[in-house]
């Protein structure tokens, strides 16, 4: 169980253009999900926590118009990258908790995201 | 701040070789500490976890125990396979005002060979 599916695990795009990107819990109901950036061989970043029905709560010095983050539903949250330039090529990672408390969090499988 | 410390990579064993990756960590409070791995190209997964001081986490052969004295969740296994190559993240979690957020270290990628 607690299994989290991420889409397009790989994606090319021209600068200037937006990619979306989902994040969906297929066997557990996500009372809160969470972004990830990370650069080669670096850890991971936090970017945003989303909470169902709410808006999402950025992290410090990431710029909320450039990722939008929507969790539409308790089982999906997608994260937009809006005029992306090749600064913005990276691999994002989600993660999904359910409940409350302290709850281990379930991560996707990463997208590469590559702008030209 | 909460912050995680992980000894710098790359550590390269032989196949049946014992592990050790060390994890300190600087916290207020009781938080809970976590090891994922993360597989090449792949995002993390959650190996183990531990809640309270002196639990051990243990899974896959893999075994962390929480040092509240030494504030430390050192990651072991006994004898290493060529399948456990990956990149090791320590993480610990708290319950604060905004949340349930972990804090990851910079992680450590381990290489195993025949």
């Amino acid at each position: 169980g607690a299994v989290v599916s991420q889409h397009p695990s790989w994606v090319i795009c021209k600068s200037g253009t937006s990619v979306k990107i989902e994040c969906r819990s297929l066997d557990f109901q996500a009372t809160t999900m969470f972004w990830y950036r990370q650069f080669p061989k670096q850890s991971l970043m936090l970017m945003a926590t989303s909470n169902e029905g709410s808006k999402a709560t950025y992290e410090q010095g990431v710029e909320k118009d450039k990722f939008l983050i929507n969790h539409a539903s308790l089982t999906l949250s997608t994260l937009t990258v809006t005029s992306a330039h090749p600064e913005d090529s990276s691999f994002y990672i989600c993660s999904a908790r359910k409940g409350t408390g302290v709850q281990p969090q379930h991560f996707g499988d990463g997208t590469r995201l590559s702008i030209l | 701040g909460d912050s995680v410390t992980q000894m710098e990579g790359p550590v390269t064993l032989s196949e049946e070789a014992f592990l050790t990756i060390n994890c300190t960590y600087t916290a207020t409070g009781y938080p809970s500490l976590f090891w994922y791995v993360q597989y090449p190209g792949e995002g993390l997964q959650l190996l183990l976890k531990a809640t309270k001081a002196d639990d051990k986490g243990s899974n896959k052969g893999f075994e962390a125990t929480y040092r509240k004295e030494t504030t430390s969740f050192h990651l072991e296994k006994g004898s290493v396979q060529v399948s456990d190559s990956a990149v090791y993240f320590c993480a610990l979690s708290k319950v604060t005002g905004g949340g349930n957020k972990l804090t990851f270290g910079t992680g450590t990628q381990l290489k195993v060979e025949l």
